[in-house]
């Protein structure tokens, strides 16, 4: 069974340019979610996608959004990037977003610094 | 709003010691909870879930609703216990609300 996989694993960018993440789910997994995680902080809800669509989204601005493909891997974008955008950002996948409970699976995480 | 809260942002203990990792929520409904950990240089993982009322490696929580506590606890720590303990909310879906952390140190 593959985990979950995410890259890059760092990445830095200058402040107003616009990033990708991209995260691979777990083998089965239907649903993919993204967090933030500011140093010194617990992972935070960014949004959530299932079957390719969104399905809640966190108290993030418009301009972090993504997208999630028909093999259920799924991609991070965020524009105009801010020197507070600078975190880890961890992709985990689920075996169904309609199920209370599922465990989530998380990816190593990408490290976003913004200059 | 939904909150997790954990008040440690350390806990340093000898092994065989008891161990306690504390964590109260707000939450106005029926609350799902959970314990992640994440080992040094390891992704984060669960732990355990109190649906699951089970035990995991040693570790136990239990859900105190009047309380509101769902604290994580193991009667004799070990050294691979050492690591990054969430506690964690589920709003709804999977969408979960973490706590700020608590960092487990056991000392031989």
């Amino acid at each position: 069974e593959t985990g979950v996989t995410q890259s890059p694993t760092h990445l830095i960018k200058t402040r107003g340019q616009q990033v990708t993440l991209r995260c691979s789910s777990q083998s089965g997994h239907n649903t993919v979610s993204w967090y933030q995680q500011a140093l010194g902080q617990g992972p935070q809800f960014i949004f959530q996608y299932y079957r390719e669509e969104e399905n809640g989204r966190g108290n993030f601005p418009p301009r972090f959004s993504g997208l999630q493909f028909p093999n259920y891997s799924s991609e991070l974008n965020v524009n105009a990037l801010e020197l507070d955008d600078s975190a880890l950002y961890l992709c985990a996948s689920s075996l169904d977003g309609r199920e209370w409970g599922s465990p989530l699976h998380f990816g190593n995480g990408t490290r976003l610094t913004v200059t | 709003a939904q909150r997790v809260t954990q008040p440690e942002k350390l806990l340093s203990v000898f092994k065989g010691a008891p161990v306690e990792l504390k964590c109260n929520y707000s939450y106005s409904g029926s609350p799902e909870l959970f314990w992640y950990v994440q080992y040094s240089r390891q992704r984060l993982q669960l732990l355990l879930r109190h649906i699951s009322r089970e035990s995991i490696k040693g570790f136990t929580a239990d859900l105190n609703k009047g309380e509101t506590s769902f604290h994580l606890k193991k009667p004799f720590a070990q050294e691979e216990d050492s690591a990054m303990y969430y506690c964690a909310l589920n709003e709804g879906f999977q969408k979960l609300v973490f706590g700020t952390g608590t960092r487990l140190l056991v000392s031989p």
